[in-house]
């Protein structure tokens, strides 16, 4: 079983502001997701990256895929409160998912 | 909606009592995941399952738990002689192709489920 930590655990910022959230394994993925959970809802996929080194983007959220395939980023540029939620990620291997970044994004 | 549908939304259960969670995967999905998560925390795996198979159930502990997905119907996680730390929002995901084929998971809401 593969083993995801994501960091930081917690993150508040104002809106506007710029944050990068990790997600790291000490094996190689296969491919990777990452998901958001909005309170009383389940996740929802926002992309799966494959390919080692590949970044994707989705309006203000860039995904980067390490080049060795064991982390992968998510950087969010100028924050709204509506990103505000939490950030999972799962590896394909398995479909386990880390423990989370809970974004809080202030108005 | 077309979406995975899970019931009940709420249960409440008493100590020692039976608790059935119910999920309907989406149409056409034969592979069905099961993950519990407590407040301010993430999703841990519990079983997954195909059509009348269980594929892994590494995560679901080996007493009072079980899970099936039969041929008809939906799946179902039973959870027997319930005890206080069972409460938990329980998740249901289906989708069309296993994990390592880049299946894209749909989720349900979730059975928040509370043991007195």
């Amino acid at each position: 079983t593969q083993l995801l930590e994501q960091s930081p655990q917690f993150l508040s910022i104002q809106e506007g502001e710029n944050l990068t959230v990790y997600c790291n394994s000490s094996s190689v993925f296969s491919s990777l997701q990452w998901y958001r959970q909005e309170p009383g809802e389940g996740p929802v996929l926002l992309v799966t990256v494959v390919t080692g080194g590949e970044v994707k983007k989705l309006k203000r959220l860039t995904f980067q895929f390490g080049d060795a395939r064991k982390d992968s980023s998510l950087h969010i540029t100028a924050a709204q409160p509506g990103d505000t939620g939490l950030y999972l990620c799962a590896g394909l291997n398995d479909m386990r998912f880390g423990a989370g970044t809970r974004l809080t994004v202030k108005p | 909606n077309a979406g995975v549908m899970q019931n009940p939304r709420h249960l409440v259960r008493r100590r020692g009592q039976e608790a059935r969670l119910r999920c309907s995967p989406v149409k056409g999905h034969s592979h069905v995941y099961w993950y519990r998560q407590l407040p301010e925390e993430g999703l841990k795996f519990m079983v997954y399952l195909q059509k009348e198979n269980i594929i892994d159930e590494s995560g679901m502990p080996k007493e009072r738990f079980s899970a099936e997905f039969p041929k008809e119907g939906p799946s179902i996680l039973r959870i027997q002689q319930v005890v206080r730390g069972d409460s938990a929002a329980y998740f249901c995901a289906s989708s069309r192709t296993s994990g390592t084929g880049f299946g894209k998971l749909f989720f349900g809401s979730g059975t928040q489920l509370s043991v007195l």
